[in-house]
């Protein structure tokens, strides 16, 4: 079947780096990615790995190990306008994205 | 502003009663998508659409029904709203169902409670 794990909820310091990790299995694999989410709000785009290896963008970085079916999202100087929930999600071969619970990320000052 | 605009913002409905959530985008994305969200799972597909005028069924498609008449719109139908419908739904929208960067741009969802 196909399963996305990631940790229910983490707490880190405001200025701290933190790491949400994810392992996937899915039918076919076509692309994991990240999105943000604001209590109450949608769902926004944050990243996307096809490949091994690290993406960086600003202060978030994404990595991917195909062969360990495992992601981690890398968030630095963490702001408490971060505290969000972080989703991930793989595609499968159909193009379809099969999505985590969501990790709920507390930022403590 | 470009982007999807999804209606009702909230409902209340009672068990029995019939129920359309709207969803219009205006980025002219291909494919378009209903969510949705429930506490402790993740997003779950209900229905999908690649283009307009085509449809498909996702992980819990029973109970809802859609239409893809144009590129802009893409209704939620609930025909005889259950208790167990009580969620968040989301539409969503990208360029191409099978689009690489698989950027999902979502409406500010639906807080639908059947009572």
């Amino acid at each position: 079947g196909q399963n996305i794990d990631q940790p229910t909820e983490m707490t880190a310091t405001e200025g701290a780096i933190v790491q949400i990790n994810c392992t996937y299995q899915t039918s076919g694999f076509n692309g994991l990615f990240w999105y943000q989410q604001h209590a109450g709000e949608a769902p926004t785009f944050l990243s996307y790995n096809v490949l091994d290896g690290l993406e960086e963008k600003g202060r978030f970085s994404s990595f991917l190990s195909r062969s360990k079916g495992y992601s981690y999202l890398l968030l630095k100087e963490l702001q408490m306008k971060d505290s969000a929930s972080y989703l991930c999600a793989g595609m499968d071969s159909n193009y379809q994205l099969i999505w985590g619970a969501g990790t709920k990320l507390i930022i403590k000052p | 502003i470009a982007g999807i605009t999804q209606a009702p913002t909230s409902q209340i409905l009672a068990a029995g009663r019939r129920m359309t959530l709207r969803c219009t985008q205006d980025m002219r994305h291909n494919a378009m998508y209903w969510y949705r969200q429930d506490l402790g799972l993740g997003l779950r597909l209900i229905h999908y659409s690649n283009t307009a005028g085509t449809t498909g069924k996702g992980e819990v498609p029973d109970g809802y029904s859609v239409s893809r008449a144009n590129t802009d719109d893409f209704p939620l139908t609930l025909a005889s709203a259950v208790p167990s419908q009580t969620s968040v739904y989301f539409c969503a929208s990208s360029v191409g169902l099978a689009d690489n960067t698989g950027e999902l741009f979502f409406g500010e969802g639906s807080r639908l409670t059947v009572l």
